[in-house]
């Protein structure tokens, strides 16, 4: 099946400093990936869309100049929250999406808990 | 606006018996489903699907039923079993929106021994 890997699984970091969340697909190579957070007990909010060799697709309410998101080739994206702070504590989940007969299917990374203190 | 609601927060079943879980929808653009279960911490894990050209889709223990007009479909699992206990998320895409999925806010099925 298609697998879908984030790293690190999780990260504590200190209040203004930068975090990078890759996201990699191991078997097969995605030309679109998704970025989603999941606040406790919510469902997950997609925020971008990730297109290889273009510009990412925000979601409206989402700040593009504070989640940095590159895919710079076809099975790696990444996500960059800069300056972080508290409130951008949350469960990242990236996804990445295979193309099916009728329609595509998104297969999920296992999620980065990231906690800013 | 909630296009995806999942009414149910939670579903308590006894191992062996069946599961159902329900979804409903209101954008009738949307023609495609997708069921996902997600365990604390983790990533969704697919299930399974169905397009909009069909009203059942089955694999293994897992069936999906999609109710067009109502707009609804549901989740069938049979027979339950206690691994089984878990988050459920429905998903809707429509196949002129990028691939964008649209969420509801998830089931937790207990499967009691």
């Amino acid at each position: 099946g298609a697998v879908v890997s984030q790293h690190p699984s999780w990260v504590i970091c200190k209040s203004g400093t930068s975090v990078k969340i890759e996201c990699r697909s191991l078997d097969f190579q995605a030309t679109t990936m998704f970025w989603y957070r999941q606040f406790p007990k919510q469902s997950l909010m997609l925020m971008a869309t990730s297109n290889e060799g273009s510009k990412a697709t925000y979601e409206q309410g989402v700040e593009k100049d504070k989640f940095l998101i590159n895919h710079a080739s076809l099975t790696l994206s990444t996500l960059t929250v800069t300056s972080a702070h508290p409130e951008d504590s949350s469960f990242y989940i990236c996804s990445a999406r295979v193309k099916g007969e009728w329609a595509d299917t998104q297969y999920f990374g296992p999620g980065t808990r990231l906690t800013v203190l | 606006d909630q296009q995806v609601k999942q009414n149910s927060p939670s579903l308590s079943v006894q191992e062996g018996r069946i599961s159902i879980l329900n979804c409903d929808y209101t954008n009738s653009m949307f023609d495609y489903f997708l069921w996902y279960k997600k365990y604390p911490a983790e990533g969704p894990t697919f299930l399974i699907s169905i397009s909009s050209i069909k009203d059942k889709n089955e694999d293994g223990r897992f069936t999906v039923f999609l109710n067009k007009s109502a707009k609804h479909l549901s989740l069938h699992i049979v027979p339950s079993q206690p691994g089984d206990s878990a988050v459920y998320f429905c998903a809707a895409s429509h196949s002129g929106n990028t691939g964008k999925l649209i969420f509801g806010q998830g089931t937790t099925l207990q499967v009691k021994p």
